[in-house]
């Protein structure tokens, strides 16, 4: 079965410093991975993915994410972080759970704080 | 905003009872996924409804099901609330088997007393 662990419940960064979000998975075959982000009391807003390709991964608001198959991670980055990223961060791989459905598998989220 | 919209957003239920939470997915999108997301945990796929039929669910009973329309709007139905059903359920709309992200609605809080 496929699994995605968040090892870290919080991460804290000072504003201007680059902050890492780590994530690891377990899937059968080419794994399709996901990152969304969650504010208060809202849904989940997509941020970026990996289907194929390259290895560096750009999405929304200036986050990144760099895949390592060997690794079997796919950690987010951001160069500069600011107090506005402070949110709620899910990885989320997606798999197949038979008839076709391809529903996503998340971890338990990683609380990002960006501190002024 | 993701064009995905779900109602209502706040729900409270007495255990027991029977819940409809209802979803309008994100025009052009055939496929919509739904999600239990227990406070503090990340979202569980309950199932995924394609062409009006369900295909496929995740460790979840029969008890929670689902019906998805023509203009691709859904149910999610819940039968004999329990009160660890408390949770924000998401509904996410997506096209099948293609690498497109899924978009997600604000989802429902609901509270089972």
């Amino acid at each position: 079965a496929q699994s995605v662990a968040q090892p870290e419940d919080q991460v804290n960064v000072a504003e201007g410093n680059p902050l890492t979000v780590k994530c690891t998975y377990s899937v059968s075959g080419n794994p399709y991975l996901f990152w969304y982000v969650q504010y208060p009391n809202r849904g989940l807003q997509f941020l970026l993915k990996y289907i194929t390709g390259d290895n560096l991964v750009k999405g929304s608001y200036g986050f990144e994410a760099e895949f390592n198959k060997s690794q079997t991670s796919f950690h987010l980055k951001k160069p500069s972080a600011l107090v506005s990223d402070s949110a709620l961060y899910f990885c989320a791989v997606r798999a197949l759970w038979g008839g076709g459905a391809d529903g996503l598998t998340f971890g338990k989220g990683t609380h990002l704080i960006i501190q002024p | 905003e993701t064009g995905v919209t779900q109602s209502p957003t706040h729900l409270i239920k007495t255990r027991g009872q029977q819940v409809t939470l209802r979803c309008s997915s994100q025009s052009g999108h055939n496929t919509v996924s739904w999600y239990q997301q227990a406070l503090g945990q990340g979202p569980q796929f309950i199932f995924q409804y394609y062409r009006e039929e369900e295909n496929g669910r995740g460790n979840f009973p029969p008890r929670f099901s689902g019906l998805q329309f023509p203009n691709y709007s859904s149910e999610l139905n819940v039968n004999a609330l329990e009160l660890d059903d408390s949770a924000l359920y998401l509904c996410a709309s997506s096209l099948v088997a293609s690498h497109k992200e899924a978009f997600f609605g604000q989802g429902t809080r609901l509270t089972v007393v």
